[in-house]
């Protein structure tokens, strides 16, 4: 199953964007990758999820490398709202969704 | 309605107790998981139930067990417990079928144990 790396901390300027990268070098080809934040202790949210292509919705945009083995969420324009830590998931051919340890990303005014 | 509730949000037992968890969603989904979450760690996961029946026992201990009763429910029974499964036990659900879907969690229930 892959695992997936992240940095422990960043630290983004409010209204940049933030770049938050993962590394899951030992994807395979049906295995998913997801992303989630979470604020304090409350439940993980749900972000956005691809598998190889590019994708963009309302929260962030997923960009996948064409090897597939990294990928980056990007939130466009940062708010103090958006200081959570961020997890990357890959979803294996299983349905098991094995969480990464996360970037705590803080948001800075 | 898009929720997944768990009940309850705060529990705290004795290792000699018995106790459930409860988790339960409207959504149609037919697969639910179980997380385990320490302080400071990404979530764990436990157990993953597929059209009511047990898909993923991740080795957890048997202090630890998981029902399924319906389509909409799913509960933690747990016995025997020891402090140092204090932690934040998250529920999830998602759409089986088609199978590209996301997970939505529940808050969680936070457990001490004593």
């Amino acid at each position: 199953d892959a695992k997936t790396t992240q940095p422990p901390s960043m630290d983004c300027a409010e209204g940049r964007a933030a770049n938050l990268p993962c590394n899951h070098s030992t994807i395979s080809g049906n295995e998913y990758v997801y992303w989630y934040r979470q604020i304090h202790s409350q439940g993980p949210q749900y972000i956005i999820h691809g598998l190889k292509n590019n994708e963009t919705n309302e929260m962030a945009s997923l960009i996948i490398t064409e090897d597939r083995k990294s990928s980056t969420l990007i939130l466009p324009h940062a708010t103090l709202r958006d200081t959570a830590v961020y997890y990357c998931i890959v979803r294996n051919t299983g349905n098991q969704f094995y969480f990464g340890t996360g970037t705590s990303l803080t948001v800075i005014p | 309605d898009t929720e997944v509730t768990q009940t309850p949000k705060h529990l705290v037992m004795g290792m000699t107790n018995k106790k459930s968890l409860k988790c339960e969603q409207h959504m149609g989904h037919r697969a639910m998981y179980w997380y385990k979450q320490k302080a400071k760690k990404p979530p764990e996961l436990m157990f993953v139930y597929s059209y009511e029946k047990l898909s993923i026992n991740e080795s957890v201990p048997s202090r630890f067990s998981p029902e399924c009763p319906n389509s909409s429910l799913l509960n933690l029974h747990l016995h025997a417990l020891q402090p140092e499964d204090s932690a934040l036990y998250l529920c999830a659900s998602r759409l089986r079928l088609p199978n590209t879907g996301e997970l939505f969690f529940g808050e969680g229930s936070r457990l001490t144990v004593l």
